[in-house]
């Protein structure tokens, strides 16, 4: 069974440093990850995704993620944390067994950044 | 740009009563998901539909049902409510679940339901 592992509850980051969020998984097959934000009482908003390609994903608010395959990791990281990125997020993998794609969340980790 | 649209987005019952969620999704999408989020827990997939037809089934409880609609909007009908339904439900959409490249899964609001 595909699964993904957020294995930091929270993160805490000064403004202005870099920030890295971790995700490790576990898929048989070819992984297909994403990751979400989810800001209090509001849905889980797309940051970005890797299906094939760059190890390297640029995705939305200047995040980005890179995935690594030997180490089966797909950590998301930004160069400069803003205050503004204090939020939950949600590493996820596609589990594509049963024909539809639904996703398999992480258990979420809660970034805040300090000013 | 439209997104998924969720009502309505509070909800507050009693044990035992019934409640029905509705779920807009992103015009042209053709698919529909149902997740549940508890306090301070990750998603757990309910159920999916594709093209009005259901498409796979998780952990919803057989108290739950749900349907897509000619026009793919979507609702989730919970009967004998218990106290552990509290918990946002979210419905996402994607275009073409069934395709090769997996497409994103874009998610509504939710819709918090307290049960009392």
């Amino acid at each position: 069974a595909q699964s993904v592992a957020q294995p930091e509850d929270q993160v805490n980051v000064a403004e202005g440093n870099p920030l890295t969020v971790k995700c490790t998984y576990s898929v048989s097959g070819n992984p297909y990850l994403f990751w979400y934000v989810q800001y209090p009482n509001r849905g889980l908003q797309f940051l970005l995704k890797y299906i094939t390609g760059d190890n390297l994903v640029k995705g939305s608010y200047g995040f980005e993620a890179e995935f690594n395959k030997s180490q089966t990791s797909f950590h998301l990281k930004k160069p400069s944390a803003l205050v503004s990125d204090s939020a939950l997020y949600f590493c996820a993998v596609r589990d594509r067994a049963s024909g539809t794609y639904k996703y398999i969340f992480g258990t979420g980790t809660r970034l805040k950044v300090l000013a | 740009a439209a997104g998924v649209i969720q009502s309505p987005r509070h909800l507050i019952k009693e044990k035992r009563e019934t409640a029905t969620l509705k779920c807009y999704p992103i015009p042209r999408h053709d698919t529909v998901y149902w997740y549940q989020q508890g306090p301070g827990q990750d998603p757990q997939f309910l159920i999916s539909f594709y093209e009005k037809m259901q498409s796979d089934k998780g952990s919803i409880p057989d108290r739950f049902s749900a349907q897509q609609f000619s026009d793919y909007h979507s609702e989730l009908n919970m009967s004998s409510l218990e106290l552990g339904d509290s918990a946002l439900y979210f419905c996402a959409s994607s275009l073409s679940s069934l395709a090769a490249q997996p497409d994103t899964q874009y998610f509504g609001p939710g819709t918090r339901l307290t049960v009392l």
